[in-house]
């Protein structure tokens, strides 16, 4: 069975930084593309990051560009979301998900997601 | 940067046809996929490339595409099928992923 568990989300002061994790268990890790998408209280949907099979190939949505770094371990089956300079605009529930390539790329498998709260 | 558009809210009555629909000029050339969320969960996948429903999806959900535009029908929608749906593309060039601003449809 397919698992994406998160951690490391919670409450931070604005310019602060958090490290998000996603654990991820019952499949080949290191075969698919993972991306973070996240989504703020009462808001739809944002994709904001992937990242493809050996790091090679990292996209990001504008809105985070520059203060946000993803990266994987493949080793550890471990997903990661580096998040700096954090604005109040960053409040949301952060979901890991993994890619599928069918057509285009598109999430087949998400994780429960984590709160991450930005707040003076 | 590449924008899908979606209706905010859409209503309907129990055994009623609800659909959803969402715009973007890539559309013609991308597929459309649709997710629904209920409060506290995370997305489901209920259909992929523009028509396609993934197994254990009731065959009440169904979807097309025609031009700039992606349609969610619900036949015979039912309460449980209340719940927020996105629908999802990308950009030309694939790499840029793009959510519609989601639609709740309220069944009552």
């Amino acid at each position: 069975e397919v698992q994406l568990v998160e951690s490391g989300g919670g409450l931070v002061k604005p310019g602060e930084t958090l490290r998000l994790s996603c654990a991820a268990s019952g499949f080949l890790f290191s075969s698919y593309t993972m991306s973070w998408v996240r989504q703020a209280p009462g808001k739809g949907l944002e994709w904001i990051s992937s990242i493809s099979t050996s790091s090679n190939y990292i996209f990001y949505a504008d809105s985070v560009k520059g203060r946000f770094t993803i990266s994987r371990d493949n080793a550890k089956n471990s997903l990661f979301l580096q998040m700096d300079s954090l604005t109040v605009e960053d409040t949301a529930v952060y979901y890991c998900a993994r890619e599928q390539v069918r057509g285009l790329r598109y999430f087949d498998y998400w994780g429960q997601g984590i709160l991450a709260t930005v707040s003076s | 940067s590449y924008e899908l558009t979606q209706a905010p809210s859409v209503s309907v009555s129990p055994g009623q046809t609800a659909r959803i629909t969402c715009s973007g000029n890539m559309l013609s050339k991308k597929y459309a996929y649709w997710y629904q969320q209920k409060p506290g969960q995370a997305p489901v996948l209920v259909i992929f490339e523009d028509t396609k429903r993934p197994s254990g999806i009731p065959e009440r959900f169904s979807a097309s595409s025609s031009g700039t535009m992606a349609t969610l029908t619900i036949s015979e929608a039912q309460l449980e099928d209340e719940g927020d749906y996105h629908c999802y593309s990308t950009d030309s060039s694939g790499n840029q992923r793009v959510f519609g601003g989601g639609t709740k449809l309220t069944v009552l």
